[in-house]
């Protein structure tokens, strides 16, 4: 069972790009949330998806949008990048709702370093 | 508006003592909570979990603590070993049927002293 990959692992743009940063979920898991690390903070919610539907945003701007493929493979894509949003991307997966209200573990990858010039 | 808080950015403890991550939150509506751990150039690692109904949750030399009055947490590694040195990252969610959409405190970095 391979665990949660992300691709590039480091990437640097300049101001006023756009850039997709990739994710490939756990095997089985229909659920991937995104995060965002700036330096000394914990992880922020960008948002989740779940069988393809976003299910739910934290408070980023709509520059940032994501997709969820049919095999649960996700992109982050973020528009008219600024210098605040370098950080690290983590990508997450769960194996999603169990239908009996349980709590489903996120499987975390190593993220994507993004530096912003 | 930081609604859950890891006051200690770093803690040093002797290898074989007790080590303590303390973690506060100010939103009542959350009402499960995890620890995570992140070794350099990799992803967080789920550790051990608590829901709101419970007080304590033990996983081998892993305990957490919940004071739902103080809105706090607490983690306790018994005994500490080298690899435990690390960063460790409270979080929190309010139920969402299946699916955690978490909110994390800033971490604490835990060294453990040889």
């Amino acid at each position: 069972e391979t665990g949660v990959t992300q691709s590039p692992t480091h990437l640097i743009k300049t101001r006023g790009q756009q850039v997709t940063l990739r994710c490939s979920s756990q095997s089985g898991h229909n659920t991937v949330s995104w995060y965002q690390q700036a330096l000394g903070q914990g992880p922020q919610f960008i948002f989740q998806y779940y069988r393809e539907e976003e299910n739910g945003r934290g408070n980023f701007p709509p520059r940032f949008s994501g997709l969820q493929f049919p095999n649960y493979s996700s992109e982050l894509n973020v528009n008219a990048l600024e210098l605040d949003d370098s950080a690290l991307y983590l990508c997450a997966s769960s194996p999603g709702t169990s239908g009996r209200g349980i709590k489903e573990t996120q499987y975390f990858g190593p993220g994507t370093r993004l530096l912003v010039l | 508006d930081q609604q859950v808080k890891q006051n200690s950015p770093s803690l040093s403890v002797q290898e074989g003592r007790i080590s303590i991550l303390n973690c506060d939150y100010t939103n009542s509506m959350f009402d499960y909570f995890l620890w995570y751990k992140k070794y350099p150039a990799e992803g967080p690692t789920f550790l051990i979990s608590i829901s709101s109904i419970k007080d304590k949750n033990e996983d081998g030399r892993f305990t957490v603590f919940l004071n739902k009055s103080a809105k706090h947490l607490s983690l306790h590694i018994v005994p500490s070993q080298p690899g435990d040195s690390a960063v460790y990252f409270c979080a929190a969610d309010k139920f969402n049927f299946g699916n955690e959409k978490l909110t994390f405190g800033t971490g604490t970095r835990l060294t453990i002293i040889p």
